[in-house]
């Protein structure tokens, strides 16, 4: 068992739609980080949390620490949000990322 | 302020070969890490740079290793390659002193070894 898991791992969309990517991990965290990878390769750091919630734009990450699980929220879906979606935790050990497997977005006009 | 860089952007090797990718920090960050992402999964954790000595490592065999210079920039060498090894190599940095450890990623460099 994988100790971070997201689903879905593929997830097609209308433009417009309301979007949500979950994510699961096992293990002690001090924090969780949600990136985005575009085609190409390139990670932008979306979210870095560790409680709550934080929003930028039409962006909004959860985390619930005693559940362990975290959600990405897209509001009003746009084909420019296609992407790679990745979940990763930093443990409490030290600054290492373990990442989730990702979740393909495709959004269609 | 420059964000984080590698170099070079893309490479192509042959099995047994030897390899150097290099990746310069964001303004300001102490720590490297270098990540190995596989077509279709997610970046595996190499190993993390700070203070010019190798502070974590990941499940990689020794054929790989690294460095980090005064200036905080960082080399990963991957020996004796194998068509396995073909990846996008990607560099993160960060600033210890924040605790939380927020990382900024390169662009990537992307090995392929025939």
């Amino acid at each position: 068992k994988n100790e971070v898991e997201q689903s879905p791992q593929n997830l097609t969309a209308q433009e417009g739609e309301f979007i949500t990517i979950n994510c699961s991990y096992s293990v002690g965290i001090s924090a969780l980080h949600w990136l985005q990878q575009h085609p190409g390769g390139g990670i932008v750091s979306l979210f870095m949390l560790s409680s709550g919630k934080k929003k930028h734009g039409r962006l909004i990450a959860t985390i619930n620490i005693q559940e362990k699980h975290s959600s990405l929220h897209i509001t009003a879906s746009h084909p420019r949000d296609s992407a790679v979606y990745i979940c990763a935790v930093q443990e409490t050990s030290g600054s290492r990322l373990t990442f989730g497997e990702g979740t393909q977005l495709t959004v269609n006009p | 302020d420059a964000g984080v860089t590698q170099s070079p952007t893309h490479l192509i090797k042959t099995r047994g070969q030897q390899v150097t990718l290099r990746c310069s920090p964001k303004s300001g960050h102490d720590t490297v890490s270098w990540y190995q992402q596989a077509l279709g999964q997610g970046p595996q954790f190499i190993f993390q740079y700070y203070e010019e000595e190798e502070r974590q490592r990941g499940n990689f065999p020794d054929r790989f290793s690294g460095h980090q210079f005064p200036n905080y920039s960082s080399e990963l060498n991957v020996n004796a390659l194998l068509l396995g090894d073909s990846a996008l190599y990607l560099c993160a940095s960060s600033l210890a002193g924040q605790g939380r450890y927020e990382q900024y990623f390169g662009p990537g460099t992307r090995l392929t070894v025939t």
